[in-house]
């Protein structure tokens, strides 16, 4: 079935410095979603891309699809403590409804 | 943004009994809501798609007697663990898909606060 690799698994920066997760996916997607989750709580919506080599910023979020719809990154410029939590990718493949979440990569901000 | 509650928020039963778990979209219509179960510091691993006035779809290795799922309106879809075990513990999230437009690469998933299960 298919699958969804999230890189790196943790990640610990300064604050100030930039951070950026790699999404993977062993098929092509149709479109691909991210989703933040901090500690304790649910996943939060934070965007959709469906094109092709898509690039969405969201201040200082920036998310980018690939040119095959088979990766992403999510890429935060200037990192700061509400940054905090874990960051998920999930990518639906052809007309089905369902999303398949990536591994998740989870970011430590120290002040 | 859309809102999504759960009920209960937490839940701890002994070994053998059924624990019923809501998920109800409360300021939209959801024709699809999803359940997922997230295992510690683990992704979200989908369990069922559930669309109002059908069967609910499952996903491979999911056991469709002991996850009894029931969407029986627009905003309420139901997960029953029957016959809980202590491998049943977990945090389970169910989501619910809000229409933007006619096809679905323009919806987008609203989550639940989720349930934590403890099964004794």
């Amino acid at each position: 079935g298919q699958q969804v690799m999230q890189i790196p698994q943790y990640q610990h920066v300064q604050e100030g410095e930039d951070f950026t997760t790699y999404c993977n996916s062993s098929t092509t997607l149709s479109n691909i979603q991210w989703y933040k989750q901090r500690p304790g709580g649910h996943p939060v919506f934070l965007i959709q891309l469906v094109k092709s080599g898509e690039v969405k910023k969201q201040k200082r979020l920036t998310f980018q699809f690939g040119e095959a719809k088979k990766n992403s990154s999510l890429h935060i410029t200037a990192t700061q403590t509400t940054d905090v939590g874990t960051y998920f990718c999930a990518g639906r493949s052809g007309g089905y409804q369902k999303v398949t979440f990536g591994t998740g990569t989870k970011l430590q901000v120290i002040p | 943004g859309a809102v999504v509650s759960q009920h209960p928020s937490r839940v701890i039963c002994k070994s053998g009994t059924s624990v019923k778990i809501e998920c109800r979209s409360l300021d939209f219509q959801a024709t699809t809501m999803f359940w997922y179960r997230q295992f510690p510091k683990q992704s979200l691993m989908l369990m069922a798609t559930s669309n109002e006035g059908s069967k609910a779809t499952y996903e491979q290795g999911v056991e469709k007697d002991k996850f009894l799922i029931n969407h029986a309106s627009l905003t309420l879809s139901t997960l029953t663990v029957t016959s809980a075990h202590p491998e049943d513990s977990s945090f389970y999230i169910c989501s619910a898909r809000a229409l933007s437009g006619r096809d679905y690469s323009t919806d987008t998933q609203y989550f639940g606060p989720g349930t934590r299960l403890t099964v004794l």
